[in-house]
């Protein structure tokens, strides 16, 4: 069983253009962070969100942790080459503080 | 400087061969994991260790053994290999062993078992 869903499992845009994706459960975490990984390389951490409703910003990175801390967003605003990769988010769940993965989105953005 | 090193980058061996992958980190962190990301890209925790002290070993066959000779070497060998232990395999290390202790990766080793 799947516990941390992300969505879309792929998605390829091109230069310029906007995109949110999108990590979510029915369990709720006491914190969850997101993860860029790019190829041949392993996963870089982008921010971590503890709080229902907080909003971080990473230049053109909008981080949202959801009011109940069951979900979390990610949004992109005019993507740029640079941004393709593997986007992971983690979560670690407040019943038993266990870490877990979600299985990624694939992001490409072509020029 | 390399923070989390692990080597060999690629490797290839025929079913039933025994291999061992090393890792080093030179972040003074006091915990280090092993992590397996299937061809779907999908992480999933092995092993950890805080301090040389086994923390978290998931449900993986008893082939698979981690090493920590000091809390700076984290070496995984694997016994037996099967077809499905293809995989890129990924040790981390962290400066806690709180879960939401931010993680630093290494490059992976691909494992090709044919």
């Amino acid at each position: 069983t799947q516990l941390l869903e992300q969505s879309p499992q792929f998605l390829s845009i091109q230069e310029g253009e906007n995109l949110t994706v999108y990590c979510n459960s029915s369990s709720v975490f006491s914190s969850l962070q997101w993860y860029r990984q790019e190829p041949g390389e392993g996963p870089v951490l982008l921010v971590t969100v503890v709080t229902g409703g907080e909003v971080k910003k990473l230049k053109r990175l909008t981080f949202q942790f959801g009011d109940a801390r069951k979900d979390s967003s990610l949004h992109i605003t005019a993507a740029q080459p640079g941004d393709t990769g593997l986007y992971l988010c983690a979560g670690v769940l407040e019943s038993n503080y266990q870490l877990i993965w979600g299985a990624g989105t694939k992001l490409i953005i072509k020029p | 400087d390399t923070a989390v090193s692990q080597t060999p980058k690629y490797l290839v061996t025929q079913m039933g061969n025994d291999k061992s992958i090393k890792c080093e980190q030179n972040l003074g962190h006091d915990t280090m994991y092993w992590y397996k990301q299937d061809s779907k890209k999908f992480l999933k925790i092995m092993f950890s260790y805080n301090n040389k002290e086994l923390i978290i070993n998931e449900t993986v066959p008893n082939r698979f053994s981690p090493k920590s000779p000091d809390k700076a070497h984290l070496n995984l060998h694997i016994n037996s290999l099967e077809l499905g232990d293809s995989a890129v395999y990924f040790c981390a290390s962290s400066l806690y062993r709180a879960p939401n202790t931010e993680a630093f990766f290494g490059q992976g080793t691909r494992l090709t078992v044919v």
